[in-house]
Parts: structure tokens; C-alpha cells; sequence
């Protein structure tokens, strides 16, 4: 199994350009999230979604959107780039357990400097 | 929202000394993760605590969730530089949102 997938592993932007973080699992995780991990500040989550169709806020999703319209994919949009969101991003995915997330499963990561 | 706070932030040790992160909310926590992310890798999970009091091990480390399931430690006796990385903990943040600490950063002197 792939597990979870995130391309690109590396990117570089100019400020205000948009683009496209991809996210894909094939463990059939109903849950899905995303989260920033910058130093000193441990991993904070932007969106998550707990089924296609379902998408919802985390602890900073400021100039960020998702959509979910299948299981498997949950991709990442930067609107307008801003210096602000370089960082490492990593996605992750998850069995739903009783009224709480199960162990989560990463990706690689991926890492935006945004010029 | 939810927050747990984790301390210490960095942690450096000589092989074969202790080591132990803690973890606090400021409210009860249904259940907590403990993740571990090596240098330049992806947080992989460690275990889940679900009850109050609980203790697990694995190997060197030993997972504790508090009575009042508001704290949790990881402690790894006699480290050895596999342990070297950055520990997180994380707990339920909201409807399944999973909050995670700010880690603490863990280096060690063979």
C-alpha cells in the first residue's frame, strides 16, 4: 500500500500566486486533514474532512480552502500566497472511531517557500 | 479551543540517560496520542491512552495518562540515538479535530 500520497514534495512560489497541494490515500480513510508544521510551533490544523462532501475549519484556515469530492483525495488550495504560509505541510487520513479521529497515518510532506 | 501545552520544548541528553516529555490540558481529555517524527521525516504514531490511570509499554518507553485524564507523560529509560526526533502528543480538539502539542525536540550525545 501507497498509504498517503502528497506531490509536491517541494515547492516555490512567488507572493500571490495560487496553487495546489495534492493529498491521496488508499486505506479508504473516511477522515481526512491537513496541518502546517512550523519550528516551535508543533503540527496546527488547517482543514479536515470527515467524509467526501464534509469539510471543515481547523485552528487556522485563514487563506486556505478544500474540497472533498471523493474518499480517496483531499486536496489543498492556496488562494493567494502569502510570505506567512511557508512551512512544511503534511496531510493525513484515518479510521473514524466512536465520536473521535484513530491513529493518524502522514505523508511526506511537503514544503512551500513562498517568496 | 483545546489546547495542550507540552514541555520541555528541547531535551538533550547523553546516550543511555532518561528522558520524559509531559503533556497538559487544561481540560479532561477523552483519550491522547503520543506521535514521534524523526529529522526530516513525517510524525508516525506511537500509541493511544483512552483511560484514566492508564500505563502502556513498549520496549523503553512507558505511556501515562493522568487520573483526571488531564496530563500525560512518555518516558524513555536509557536512551539510545534511535530515539533521537521530536515527540508530540495530541488530543481531541472538537469534533474530531486532533490537536497536537508543540512537541518537544529530543537530541542525543553517544
Amino acid at each position: 500500500n501507497a498509504g498517503v500520497t502528497q506531490t509536491p514534495k517541494f515547492q516555490v512560489l512567488k507572493t500571490g500566486q495560487s496553487m495546489t497541494l495534492q493529498c491521496a490515500q488508499d486505506m479508504n480513510h473516511e477522515y481526512m486533514s491537513w496541518y502546517r508544521q512550523d519550528p516551535g510551533m508543533g503540527l496546527r490544523l488547517i482543514h479536515y474532512s470527515v467524509g467526501a462532501g464534509i469539510t471543515d475549519q481547523g485552528e487556522v484556515p485563514n487563506g486556505y480552502n478544500v474540497s472533498r469530492s471523493t474518499t480517496e483525495d483531499f486536496p489543498l488550495r492556496l488562494l493567494s500566497a502569502a510570505p506567512s504560509q511557508t512551512s512544511v505541510y503534511f496531510c493525513a487520513s484515518s479510521v473514524l472511531g466512536t465520536g473521535r479521529t484513530g491513529e493518524l497515518f502522514f505523508g511526506e510532506g511537503s514544503r512551500l517557500t513562498v517568496l | 479551543g483545546q489546547q495542550v501545552m507540552q514541555i520541555p520544548q528541547y531535551q538533550h541528553v547523553q546516550e543511555g540517560e532518561d528522558f520524559t516529555t509531559y503533556c497538559n490540558s487544561s481540560t479532561t481529555l477523552s483519550n491522547i496520542q503520543w506521535y514521534k517524527q524523526r529529522p526530516g521525516g513525517h510524525p508516525v504514531f506511537l500509541i493511544q491512552l483512552v483511560k484514566s490511570g492508564e500505563v502502556k509499554k513498549q520496549k523503553r518507553l512507558t505511556f501515562q495518562f493522568g487520573e483526571a485524564k488531564k496530563n500525560s507523560s512518555l518516558h524513555i529509560t536509557a536512551t539510545q540515538t534511535t530515539d533521537v526526533g521530536t515527540y508530540f502528543c495530541a488530543g481531541p480538539g472538537g469534533a474530531q479535530k486532533l490537536v497536537f502539542g508543540q512537541g518537544t525536540r529530543l537530541t542525543i550525545n553517544p
